[in-house]
């Protein structure tokens, strides 16, 4: 079953403004990591933050994490065309005795107009 | 280096017909993950590897569905007596297998069930 609920489920945006997504969850976590998946590829993982972190920053990308609201945000600065791709998180259950299986939310799609 | 391979890239097959699926994980990658996505959806986690031994089966649709690792590197996912719900992208996944490493994805192998 799946986990992550995304939001927006699609959102579209000019190249050079910020791209804000979220996620919300419902177990207890571990970690929760953010992929991305270009049209007919696989996912590419971007930023994993533990439960004990409450913010992680890697190049343009910024992502919150707030396990009392079990819920994570992913904003992009200074969006280019190329990060048009579909965005999804994932969760590394608390209970999952460290498997490193994750459960993914439904995505959200990122179309970034030149 | 060689990412995930997977293989065939697509397959299109008659209902009823089984079909067998290849993944081929990094190279020293102890973790291998077989999930399921379907049209524009999240991925639903169908098995999952440590070494040659499936700890963890629970994603399996149904008995038509089995897999198998050999030599702690390739998996075949089987699918019998295929079905038009079966109809997806498959895609493999690997990790070190240490803690929560992130997962490395392949391309996936579209499913299509005439």
């Amino acid at each position: 079953s799946q986990q992550g609920e995304e939001d927006p489920q699609a959102l579209s945006i000019q190249e050079g403004e910020n791209a804000t997504m979220n996620c919300s969850y419902k177990t207890s976590i571990n970690n929760l990591q953010w992929y991305r998946q270009n049209s007919g590829r696989g996912l590419v993982h971007l930023i994993l933050i533990r439960s004990n972190e409450r913010e992680k920053h890697s190049g343009r990308l910024r992502v919150t994490l707030d396990t009392s609201k079990k819920s994570s945000s992913l904003l992009i600065t200074a969006s280019r065309a190329a990060d048009t791709a579909s965005y999804f998180c994932a969760t590394g259950p608390g209970s999952s005795g460290n498997t490193g299986k994750l459960i993914f939310g439904q995505g959200t799609t990122l179309q970034v107009k030149p | 280096g060689a990412g995930v391979s997977q293989s065939p890239s697509n397959k299109v097959t008659e209902k009823g017909k089984d079909v067998e699926l290849r993944c081929d994980p990094i190279s020293g990658h102890t973790a291998l993950y077989w999930y399921r996505q379907s049209l524009g959806q999240g991925l639903e986690f169908l098995i999952y590897f440590q070494g040659n031994s499936a700890p963890d089966k629970s994603g399996l649709p149904s008995d038509r569905f089995s897999a198998e690792r050999t030599g702690g590197s390739v998996s075949t996912l089987t699918i019998q007596r295929t079905q038009q719900e079966d109809s997806a992208v498959y895609l493999c996944a690997s990790s070190p297998g240490t803690g929560w490493s992130p997962l490395h994805f392949g391309n996936g192998t579209r499913l299509t069930v005439t």
